[in-house]
Order: C-alpha cells, then structure tokens, then sequence
C-alpha cells in the first residue's frame, strides 16, 4: 500500500529538548515537504526536498532542521523547540514539485 | 492579499444538498489547481486536479475553474454525512510550490 508514514502520532515534550519527527514513503517519490498546520492560517510550508541531498526552506523554516540522506526518509528536527513550535504537523511525498502530493496521518506536537 | 484566499466556514448543510466550495487567487499566471479533502486527525487526501478551465467530474465531485476571474469551484451533489470534513485548495505557484487555502470545514447533517 502506497503510504507517507511519520512517527510520532502525538508528542508531548518540554522546551529546549531536542526532538526528531520521522518521515518515510514507500512510492519511491522524489519530492519530500513537511508542513505545520494551525488554525486560521491553514498548511505552512516548513522545508522541501527536490531530491537526495537537495533541500531547501519553505515559508516557515525558522526553528528547523531536515536532512535527505535516502529517497525515501525525510526527518524534521527542531534542535531546541519552544512553545511557539507546538502545532500539527505533516509530512507528504510527489514525483516532483507542482504535483499532487500524499500526505501522512500528521504528528500533533505540544511544546511546553 | 493572500495569493490563495477560501472562506473558512463552517458551512453547514442538509443531507442530500448540493455543496458549493470556492477559491479565488490572485495570479494569473496559476494553471493547475487542486481540491484535497482533510477528515479530523487526517492528512489532507487529493479529490481532484484540474488544467483547463471548464468542468472536471469524478462521481458527485465537479471541479470547475474560471481563469478569467481567477476563481475555483468544488460541486459535491447528494451530499452525505461522510462528505463532512475539510476542503482545502492548493495551487502550484511559478516555483512548482503549492500555495494553499486555509481550508473550508464543511459540516452535512443527516
């Protein structure tokens, strides 16, 4: 079954304690993104991958990291979170930018 | 200005209506256009993709385009329950990036 997977569903962690969401697809896609979606302002984009090795930032980048060390695995890491991080967050994959693009099931986040 | 902008709703309607969900944006220049759907602690799930201006039809669901007044249109006929969740539009900007709508939660009651 074609799918975007990300770990964890739900998290709840402290201020300045770094933390890593994963994200892994199985439709061998070359375009990786990750957003965060919070009320009122809809689906943000945070960084994006055009490929291996290839990334670069979104709208909203500040606070994160990603890495593209394999096709299909694209972890968001936030070095040293803060309240204003706590969000829901997506992970989705497509053949290449422009096109629709599959969506994980989300990762809900609470930074205290 | 937003480039994308959608109203955010609720919208509410009976079983069996005919629903009306809208986009406008503001570039021109824009030529794919997409509808996704987003039930609760989901992500969103592609419903249709459209080119052209005019009508695309999949089952109840027609998309409608009008690049001449930069506006899209979501049609769902015979509304039912299961219709209930988000709606969101997003389309790929000068840059192959999806510039989204923040989304129209549509509510039908059975």
């Amino acid at each position: 079954e074609a799918q975007v997977t990300q770990n964890p569903r739900y998290l709840i962690t402290v201020t300045g304690k770094k933390l890593t969401v994963t994200c892994s697809q199985n439709m061998n896609h070359e375009y990786m993104s990750w957003y965060r979606q919070d009320p009122g302002l809809g689906l943000r984009q945070i960084y994006y991958s055009m490929n291996v090795e290839v990334t670069d930032k979104g709208d909203v980048p500040e606070g994160y990291k990603v890495s593209r060390k394999e096709k299909r695995n694209f972890p968001l890491i936030l070095e040293s979170p803060s309240p204003n991080q706590t969000s829901l967050y997506f992970c989705a994959s497509s053949w290449s930018e422009g096109q629709p693009q599959h969506f994980g099931d989300g990762t809900r986040l609470s930074i205290l | 200005q937003k480039e994308v902008e959608q109203d955010p709703g609720p919208l509410s309607v009976p079983e069996g209506a005919i629903v009306s969900l809208n986009c406008t944006y503001s570039n021109s220049a824009f030529q794919y256009f997409m509808w996704y759907r987003q039930y609760s602690r989901k992500g969103p799930e592609l419903l249709m993709y459209t080119y052209s201006s005019g009508n695309k039809e999949d089952g109840r669901f027609t998309a409608q385009v009008d690049k001449s007044s930069k506006y899209i249109s979501l049609f769902i006929r015979d509304s039912q329950p299961s219709d209930s969740a988000t709606y969101l539009c997003a389309i790929p900007d000068s840059n192959y990036q999806l510039i989204w709508g923040a989304g129209t939660k549509l509510i039908i009651k059975p």
